[in-house]
C-alpha cells in the first residue's frame, strides 16, 4: 500500500489530452512539493516534472504537473505512443522523514 | 555528463551482506544528496534511503532501518549502501540517483540500477 496514491491504470487516444492524479496528505503533499517520473519499460525512471510544475529542460511541453492542498496531477496532452508507459509521482513526507512514491499509472494509448 | 553506475549486486542467501556502490561524474558529487530507491520484479519504484552532500545526515525508510546504512566517499565520487540481513523481500533493482533540492528534493538522473536477489 503506497503513502501516495495514485490510479493504477489510463489510457487514451492519441492526439487526446490526459490527465493522471496523485494523492497524499498533510504530511507529503500538502507541506512538500511533487514530482513525477516516466519510467520506460527495462530503463531507469526519468525525472518529469519537479517542484510541482517544473519541467526539466528537454522534456515536452506537453507534460505539465500541477498540485492543489494534498493531491497533484499529471496532465500529458497530444498524447503520442511513446507516451505509453508507466508513471510515479513523489514527495517527501514529514512525518516519515523520508520520500514517498505513488504506486505507479501504467497509461495506455488506445 | 552526468553518469551514475551502479555495482555491487548479486545473488545472496537470506541473511547475508551486500555492499552496492554507485560511482558518479560528470558533477561536483559533494554538493548534492544522494538517494537510493529499490524496485521489486514488477512492481513499483520504493525508496529506500537518502543521504546529504556532507554524508553527515542519512535517511531511512522504516523497511530498511536497522539493517541497511548509506554512506558516500566525496573523495572518490561514489556513494554506497550497506545491505545486512538481507530479506527475500529486499529482492529488487537497486538505483542510485542524484537529488537536487536536498534530501526532501527530487531526484534529477539516475543510474540504471543493479540487481540485487535475495534467495536461498
Amino acid at each position: 500500500q503506497s503513502v501516495l496514491t495514485q490510479p493504477p491504470s489510463a489510457s487514451g487516444t492519441p492526439g487526446q489530452r490526459v490527465t493522471i492524479s496523485c494523492s497524499g496528505s498533510s504530511s507529503n503533499i500538502g507541506s512538500n512539493s511533487v514530482s513525477w517520473y516516466q519510467q520506460l519499460p527495462g530503463t531507469a525512471p526519468k525525472l518529469l516534472i519537479y517542484s510541482n510544475n517544473q519541467r526539466p529542460s528537454g522534456v515536452p511541453d506537453r507534460f505539465s504537473g500541477s498540485k492543489s492542498g494534498t493531491s497533484a496531477s499529471l496532465a500529458i496532452s497530444g498524447l503520442q505512443s511513446e507516451d505509453e508507459t508507466d508513471y510515479y509521482c513523489a514527495a517527501w513526507d514529514d512525518s516519515l522523514n523520508g520520500r514517498v512514491f505513488g504506486g505507479g499509472t501504467k497509461l495506455t494509448v488506445l | 555528463e552526468v553518469q551514475l553506475l551502479e555495482s555491487g549486486g548479486g545473488l545472496i542467501q537470506p541473511g547475508g551482506s551486500l555492499r552496492l556502490s554507485c560511482a558518479a561524474s560528470g558533477f561536483t558529487f559533494i554538493n548534492f544528496a544522494m538517494t537510493w530507491v529499490r524496485q521489486a520484479p514488477g512492481k513499483g519504484l520504493e525508496w529506500v534511503s537518502g543521504i546529504s552532500g556532507s554524508g553527515r545526515t542519512a535517511y531511512y525508510a522504516d523497511s530498511v532501518k536497522g539493517r541497511f546504512t548509506i554512506s558516500r566517499d566525496n573523495s572518490k565520487n561514489t556513494l554506497y549502501l550497506q545491505m545486512n540481513g538481507l530479506r527475500v523481500e529486499d529482492t529488487a533493482k537497486y538505483y542510485c540517483a542524484k537529488d537536487q533540492g536536498g534530501s526532501s528534493g527530487w531526484s534529477d538522473y539516475w543510474g540504471q540500477g543493479t540487481l540485487v536477489t535475495v534467495s536461498s
